[in-house]
């Protein structure tokens, strides 16, 4: 079965510099999530977006933008980057209206971002 | 603010025997409830999940308990195996909407021969 697809694995970047990190959604989902896992915490919930939406927004730095194409694919835009946003960024895929399912809330296997 | 918490930040069980990792939670919202297990450099795996009209969902070797009134889950893995030693966490969210999770802060198991 197809699942959420992340790109780039890894990214090594320098400070002040600007990252993209790509999501492909399983195909039919219609709502993608960020979330920002660092070292030995748990995984911070940035943005997400509803058919192209931005449908909820979380702790996401205002360096950083985020959107969702007419195929579903969603782009994380990290501008001026920080020593402190080094981290394993995920992205989820869900469909929706779900009732009492996990919506087929998948993850992808994420994008470790080094910020050096 | 975490508004879901694992106290246990790890957990050591031999094989064979049960696994519980317990999860609370204190946003009285949230009424889905999702267990994930993770490695290292991979993303979350979904594992089971329990609606808040339910106190207990099976699955195989997975069982997840719901306590509303004390606000608390847990769940059971038996019988452990070494294939269950990951970071396991527990996530919240509001059922019938596509809505954001929030995670609980992760328990590590190690399963031991």
């Amino acid at each position: 079965a197809a699942g959420v697809i992340q790109s780039p694995r890894h990214l090594i970047k320098e400070k002040r510099e600007t990252a993209t990190l790509k999501c492909y959604p399983i195909p039919r989902h219609d709502t993608v999530y960020w979330y920002q896992q660092g070292p030995g915490q748990d995984p911070q919930f940035l943005i997400s977006f509803y058919e192209k939406m931005q449908s909820d927004k979380g702790s996401i730095p205002d360096r950083f933008s985020a959107q969702q194409f007419s195929d579903y694919h969603s782009e994380l835009n990290m501008s001026s980057l920080e020593l402190g946003d080094s981290a394993l960024y995920f992205c989820a895929s869900s469909y929706s209206p779900g009732q009492g399912t996990n919506y087929g809330y998948t993850f992808g296997s994420g994008t470790r971002l080094t910020v050096v | 603010d975490q508004q879901v918490k694992q106290n246990s930040p790890s957990l050591s069980v031999q094989e064979g025997r049960i696994s519980i990792l317990n999860c609370d939670y204190t946003n009285s919202m949230f009424d889905y409830f999702l267990w994930y297990k993770k490695y290292p450099a991979e993303g979350p795996t979904f594992l089971i999940s329990i609606s808040s009209i339910k106190d207990k969902n099976e699955d195989g070797r997975f069982t997840v308990f719901l306590n509303k009134s004390a606000k608390h889950l847990s769940l059971h893995i038996v019988p452990s195996q070494p294939g269950d030693s990951a970071v396991y966490f527990c996530a919240a969210t509001l059922a019938g909407t596509a809505s954001k999770l929030t995670f609980g802060t992760g328990t590590r198991l190690q399963v031991t021969l």
